[in-house]
């Protein structure tokens, strides 16, 4: 059965410092991956996807992720945050169903 | 704005109760999903429609039910409403013709407070 683990439930980081929001996952077979966002108040917003090919996978709003399939991970990350990011992440994996994770909040620090 | 419309935005209502939750697709879309989120269990996926047909399903309680009409919008019924089942219930729509892979739309949610 398909799992996503989201390893932490909160991060805060300071304005324009580089953020890694991690996330693994477990699967018996090939997966799609997915990072979404939830602002405050509103319904979820895809940042992007793997499905297959590089590794390296951009997104929306300078965030990027990179699957790693021997560490079964798949980790957000973004160089320099904004206030703007202050948001919920939400790591999903899908085969036939899709399985989303607990949700990270990231807090931006002034 | 995703294009996906659900209705109502706030429903509160009481223990033993039956609600209608709908949702309508972003033009051209033929699957629609249903989740729901809460505190304590996270962004859970109910169920799937694909075209009028359900196409999967995920932890949806027997005490709920969906359907989507021929003109694709869908309806989450909820009865015999219980404490717990307070929480926002999100729609959300894809093209349904590339698989897995497919990004999905999410439209606003309904907050559903059950007294």
């Amino acid at each position: 059965a398909q799992s996503v683990t989201q390893l932490d439930s909160q991060v805060p980081v300071f304005e324009e410092a580089p953020v890694e929001l991690r996330c693994n996952y477990s699967s018996s077979v090939s997966v799609y991956l997915f990072w979404y966002v939830q602002y405050p108040n509103q319904g979820l917003q895809l940042l992007l996807k793997y499905l297959s090919g590089s590794t390296l996978v951009k997104g929306i709003n300078g965030f990027e992720a990179e699957f790693n399939k021997s560490q079964t991970s798949f980790h957000l990350r973004k160089p320099s945050v904004h206030i703007s990011d202050t948001a919920e992440y939400f790591c999903a994996v899908r085969d036939d169903k899709i399985i989303f994770g607990k949700g990270t909040r990231l807090h931006i620090l002034p | 704005d995703s294009g996906v419309t659900q209705t109502p935005k706030h429903l509160i209502t009481a223990t033993g109760q039956r609600v209608t939750l709908r949702c309508s697709p972003r033009s051209g879309d033929l699957s629609v999903y249903w989740y729901q989120q809460s505190l304590d269990q996270g962004l859970q996926f109910l169920i799937q429609y694909y075209n009028g047909e359900e196409r999967a399903k995920g932890n949806i309680l027997e005490r709920f039910s969906a359907q989507q009409f021929p003109d694709l919008h869908s309806e989450l019924n909820l009865s015999s409403l219980e404490l717990g089942d307070s929480a926002l219930y999100f729609c959300a729509s894809s093209p349904g013709l590339a698989g897995a892979g497919e990004t999905q739309y999410f439209g606003p949610g309904t907050r559903l407070l059950v007294l």
